[in-house]
């Protein structure tokens, strides 16, 4: 129930399209919905969180759609590029027993953009 | 300013030896966290701290993991007589108390031959 299930496990897009990463959760004490992205040799970083009282969020080419019935959120990358060549991990936070957040990673997307 | 340092940035060692990982979380981020990253896979919690809150041990996967955080700000993370499978990056992470981003180290890529 604590699981957040990630697809596909890699995705090949042509510059300038649309890559889409699917993400699906149990739980529904779940909060809290961030992506992170992830570049080799570094730490995952946020790129982008929504909450679950909307079903959609914007910021510049990166949107988060979120449909709360389903229990499944999805990330979009418009017009996308080399540089946004990343892993991708969704996750959902529980608050733990001393309110600190406790984040659940997705398994991870490895994209490529393909120039 | 700094962001969240981790050391060795990488570590090889013999199976069956001991290794300690060390994070140096945000100056001011009372809650820590540890994840391991196994080649091509998320992220598995392993263990938070919480200002001085018992911490949340329930990701460790084994005895052999243990973790402590001095003085509300260091923590080291130890592995006693590592497998191969142990082998992974290990990543910290801190945030701000009741704050929902946390901030990642770059890692600690631990080879156990």
């Amino acid at each position: 129930q604590q699981q957040v299930k990630q697809s596909p496990q890699s995705l090949i897009v042509q510059k300038g399209g649309i890559s889409i990463i699917n993400c699906a959760y149990e739980n529904t004490a779940f909060d809290y919905f961030p992506w992170y992205q992830q570049f080799p040799g570094k730490g995952p970083a946020l790129l982008i969180a929504i909450r679950p009282d909307v079903s959609e969020k914007k910021e510049g080419r990166f949107t988060i759609s979120f449909n709360k019935s389903a229990k499944q959120f999805s990330l979009h990358i418009m017009d996308s590029q080399p540089g946004d060549s990343a892993t991708y991990f969704c996750a959902a936070r529980t608050m733990g027993s001393s309110s600190a957040s406790k984040i659940i990673f997705g398994s991870g997307t490895r994209l490529s953009i393909r120039p | 300013g700094a962001g969240v340092s981790q050391s060795p940035s990488n570590k090889v060692t013999e199976k069956g030896k001991d290794v300690e990982l060390r994070c140096d979380p945000i100056s001011g981020h009372t809650a820590l966290y540890w994840y391991r990253q196994s080649l091509g896979q998320g992220l598995e919690f392993l263990i938070y701290f919480q200002g001085n809150s018992a911490p949340d041990k329930s990701g460790l996967p084994s005895d052999r993991f243990s973790a402590e955080r001095t003085g509300g700000s260091v923590s080291t993370l130890t592995i006693q007589r590592t497998q191969q499978e142990d082998s992974a990056v290990y990543l910290c992470a801190s945030s701000l108390p009741l704050t929902d981003t946390q901030y990642f180290g770059p890692g600690t890529r631990l080879t156990v031959l």
